[in-house]
C-alpha cells in the first residue's frame, strides 16, 4: 500500500505570493490533517478534512485554507505569504472512523521557504 | 481543553543507556495515547499506542504504559542505539465515538545518541 505523498517536497516563494501544497492520502483513508512544523513553535495543527468537509480547525489566520476532493486528495493554500510562513508543512491521513480512526500516517512534508 | 506536556530536550545519551521521556496529559474524556517518532528529514511515524488505562504499548524495544491515576504515558527503552536519534512526540486523541477530537501533539523531545 502506498504511503502518504506530498508534493512538492521543496518550494521557494517570495513575500506576497500564494502557494498550493498537495497531499495524496493512503488509499481508503478519508481523513486528511495538515500541520505546520517550525523550530520555534513545534507542530501546530492547521485543519482536518473528512469526506470533503472541514471538521476541525486550528488557530491560523484566514490566509491558510484547504480543501478535500472526492478521492480524498487534499490541497492546502496559503495566500499573501509572509516570512513567518517558512516551515515544514506535514500532511497526515487516517481512516477517520472505526477502531483505528485516529492513527495518523504522515507524509514526508513540503519544505516552504519564503524569501 | 485537552493538552499534552512532555519533557523538552535535547536529550543526549550514550549508546546502550536507559531512556525515559516523560509525558503527561490533560483530557476530559478517555483518550487514546500515542508516541510518534520523527527521523531527520522525514515525517512522523507511529511508534506505539495505548487505548485504555493500564495498557502497555510496545514496539522496537520502546514501551509506554497508560497510567490514568497519574495521567502519564512515559516512553522508555532499556538500551538506546545511535539509530534511535530522532524527535519523539507524545500525543492523545479523544476516543468518543460520536464526535471527533483532533489529535493533539506535545512539543516533541529531541534525542541524540552518541557512540
Amino acid at each position: 500500500k502506498a504511503g502518504v505523498t506530498q508534493t512538492p517536497r521543496y518550494l521557494i516563494k517570495t513575500r506576497g505570493q500564494q502557494v498550493t501544497l498537495s497531499c495524496s492520502p493512503i488509499s481508503g483513508h478519508r481523513s486528511v490533517s495538515w500541520y505546520q512544523q517550525t523550530p520555534g513553535q513545534g507542530l501546530q495543527f492547521l485543519f482536518e478534512y473528512f469526506s470533503e468537509t472541514q471538521r476541525n480547525k486550528g488557530n491560523f489566520p484566514g490566509r491558510f485554507s484547504g480543501r478535500q476532493f472526492s478521492n480524498s486528495r487534499s490541497e492546502m493554500n496559503v495566500s499573501t505569504l509572509e516570512l513567518g510562513d517558512s516551515a515544514l508543512y506535514l500532511c497526515a491521513s487516517s481512516p477517520g472512523d472505526g477502531i483505528a480512526k485516529n492513527i495518523q500516517y504522515f507524509g514526508a512534508g513540503t519544505r516552504l521557504s519564503v524569501l | 481543553g485537552n493538552s499534552v506536556t512532555q519533557m523538552e530536550g535535547p536529550v543526549t545519551l550514550s549508546e546502550e543507556a536507559f531512556l525515559t521521556i516523560n509525558c503527561t496529559y490533560t483530557a476530559t474524556g478517555y483518550p487514546s495515547l500515542f508516541w510518534y517518532v520523527q527521523y531527520p528529514g522525514e515525517g512522523l511515524q507511529l511508534l506505539l499506542k495505548a487505548t485504555k488505562a493500564d495498557d502497555k504499548g510496545s514496539n522496537k524495544g520502546f514501551e509506554a504504559t497508560y497510567r490514568k491515576e497519574t495521567t502519564s504515558f512515559h516512553l522508555e527503552k532499556g538500551s538506546v542505539q545511535v539509530s534511535d536519534s530522532a524527535v519523539y512526540f507524545c500525543a492523545l486523541s479523544d476516543r468518543q465515538q460520536t464526535s471527533y477530537d483532533k489529535v493533539i501533539f506535545g512539543p516533541g523531545t529531541s534525542l541524540s545518541v552518541i557512540p
